[in-house]
């Protein structure tokens, strides 16, 4: 699976929209870029995943840029329960090694 | 709730005992995944199930620890001789694979080792 890279830390406030980025410049062409969040002390929650195309769910919205080396997870309208760390994990989506690899994530702060 | 379920959810051990941990998976899922994750990092592999079967082991799963899914439903992680090192949240997830494709993982909310 291709590499992440995603800045350690970031904040926003809270009602502001939070665009997270996330770096995958050896991203291959059958990898998908997924997004997960983890509250403190809970497990990791699946948020949304795309291959190329532009994706939106009732949690937050993703854009790949069209070379598909960078994607932004875009949560719209931040609550302090957004604060986590998140995610972004690159993988080939159909096949037989199917775990996720994940990094040291992004830590997302709301604030007040 | 039909969520993936974990239990215990704490655990405190000394060094050199053996622990048991149950995974509940949501009840179609036929994968099911063990992670472990220490502070400050984020979740890395243990193994994981297809139904019965145990397909894949990472390097992380030394001889002490062994799991099992016997009916393929449930999932049980065993440590033996405990260290201070497998002091970490221990994470199942499970997943639906239908064919060649396969949905995104779902995760318990962990079962938390100390050992002392």
């Amino acid at each position: 699976d291709a590499k992440t890279t995603q800045p350690t830390s970031m904040d926003c406030a809270e009602g502001r929209a939070a665009n997270l980025p996330c770096n995958h410049s050896t991203i291959s062409g059958n990898e998908y870029v997924y997004w997960y969040r983890q509250i403190h002390s809970q497990g990791p929650q699946y948020i949304i995943h795309g291959l190329k195309n532009n994706e939106t769910n009732e949690m937050a919205s993703l854009i790949i840029t069209e070379d598909r080396k960078s994607s932004t997870l875009i949560l719209p309208h931040a609550t302090l329960r957004d604060t986590a760390v998140y995610y972004c994990i690159v993988r080939v989506r159909d096949g037989a090694n199917s775990k996720l690899t994940f990094g040291k994530g992004i830590t997302l702060s709301v604030r007040p | 709730d039909t969520g993936v379920s974990q239990d215990p959810r704490h655990k405190i051990t000394k060094r050199g005992q053996n622990v048991t941990f149950r995974c509940d998976p949501i009840s179609e899922h036929n994968r099911l995944y063990w992670y472990r994750q220490t502070l400050g990092q984020g979740p890395e592999f243990l193994t994981y199930f297809q139904n019965e079967a145990q397909l894949e082991k990472s390097r992380l799963l030394s001889d002490r620890f062994s799991a099992e899914r016997p009916k393929g439903s449930f999932s049980t992680l065993e440590i033996q001789r405990t260290e201070q090192g497998d002091s970490a949240m221990y994470l199942c997830a499970s997943s639906l694979s239908s064919g060649g494709a396969y949905n995104e993982q779902f995760f318990g909310p962990g079962t938390r080792l100390t050992v002392l």
